[in-house]
C-alpha cells in the first residue's frame, strides 16, 4: 500500500511560469516532509523540507505548502527555469523515526524554453 | 567538499552470483542508509546504520541481503544468490545527526 502518492507522473510548464507538483499521504503519523530533485544518472538531491507544525516553507524560488487536514503537500517553483527539468520526489517520515524516508513514485517536470 | 560516493556505478552479474556494493559517506556523517529504486518507483528504504551498528534493517527484503559498516564509515551491501528481481539502482545516503539525507549517484545492478 503506497503511503506517499504522486499521482501525476509528468508535468510540462513553460519557462517563467509556475510549476506546481502535488503529493498526498495516507499516514497521519508522518510529521516531516521533504522534496528531492533527481537528474538522470545522479542521486536525489535535497530541495526543501517542512515540519508538520508549519503550513508553508519558502526557499528562494521554491515553496512547499502542507495541508494536514487533507494530507496533501505541494511544491511550487516560480519562476520555472529549464534547469528545473528533473524528476521530483516527495518523501515523508515520522512514524519510525526521522531516518526512514518513505518516497513517492516521482513526477517528471519538463520546463519548456 | 566530497559527496557520497558509490562503487561500482554499474554492475552486471548472472543469476545466482554474489555481489558487493560499496558506499563512502560524507566525512563526519554518523548515519548511513541504503535504499533500492526500481524502475518507475521512488527509493525504497532497506537499512539504516548509526555508527557501526544496523539500527533498523526492516527494509531488507530477505536473508540474501546483508550490509555491514565495520568502522562506522564505509558500508558494503552484500547480495547472495542474486535473482533477476534484484535488478535495480541501489542508493546510499548519509546524514549528520538530525539532518537531511545526502544521496550518492547509486549503483545500477543488472542480474541476467
Amino acid at each position: 500500500d503506497q503511503q506517499v502518492k504522486q499521482n501525476s507522473p509528468s508535468l510540462s510548464v513553460q519557462e517563467g511560469r509556475i510549476s506546481i507538483l502535488n503529493c498526498d499521504y495516507t499516514n497521519s503519523m508522518f510529521d516531516y516532509f521533504l522534496w528531492y530533485k533527481k537528474y538522470p544518472a545522479e542521486g536525489p538531491t535535497f530541495l526543501i523540507s517542512i515540519s508538520s507544525i508549519k503550513d508553508k516553507n519558502e526557499d528562494g524560488r521554491f515553496t512547499v505548502f502542507l495541508n494536514k487536514s487533507a494530507k496533501h503537500l505541494s511544491l511550487h517553483i516560480v519562476p520555472s527555469q529549464p534547469g528545473d527539468s528533473a524528476v521530483y520526489f516527495c518523501a515523508a517520515s515520522g512514524t519510525s523515526g526521522t531516518y526512514k524516508y518513505i518516497f513517492g513514485t516521482g513526477t517528471r517536470l519538463k520546463v519548456l524554453a | 567538499g566530497a559527496g557520497v560516493s558509490q562503487t561500482p556505478s554499474n554492475k552486471v552479474t548472472e543469476k545466482g552470483k554474489y555481489v558487493e556494493l560499496r558506499c563512502d559517506p560524507i566525512s563526519g556523517h554518523t548515519a548511513l542508509y541504503w535504499y533500492r529504486q526500481s524502475l518507475g518507483q521512488g527509493p525504497e528504504f532497506l537499512i539504516y546504520f548509526q555508527g557501526t551498528g544496523a539500527a533498523d534493517d526492516s527494509g531488507l527484503p530477505n536473508d540474501r541481503f546483508f550490509a555491514v559498516r565495520p568502522e562506522g564509515s564505509v558500508s558494503t551491501l552484500k547480495i547472495q544468490r542474486t535473482e533477476r528481481g534484484d535488478s535495480a539502482v541501489y542508493l546510499c545516503a548519509s546524514s549528520p545527526p538530525r539532518g537531511e539525507q545526502f544521496f550518492g549517484p547509486g549503483t545500477r545492478l543488472t542480474v541476467l
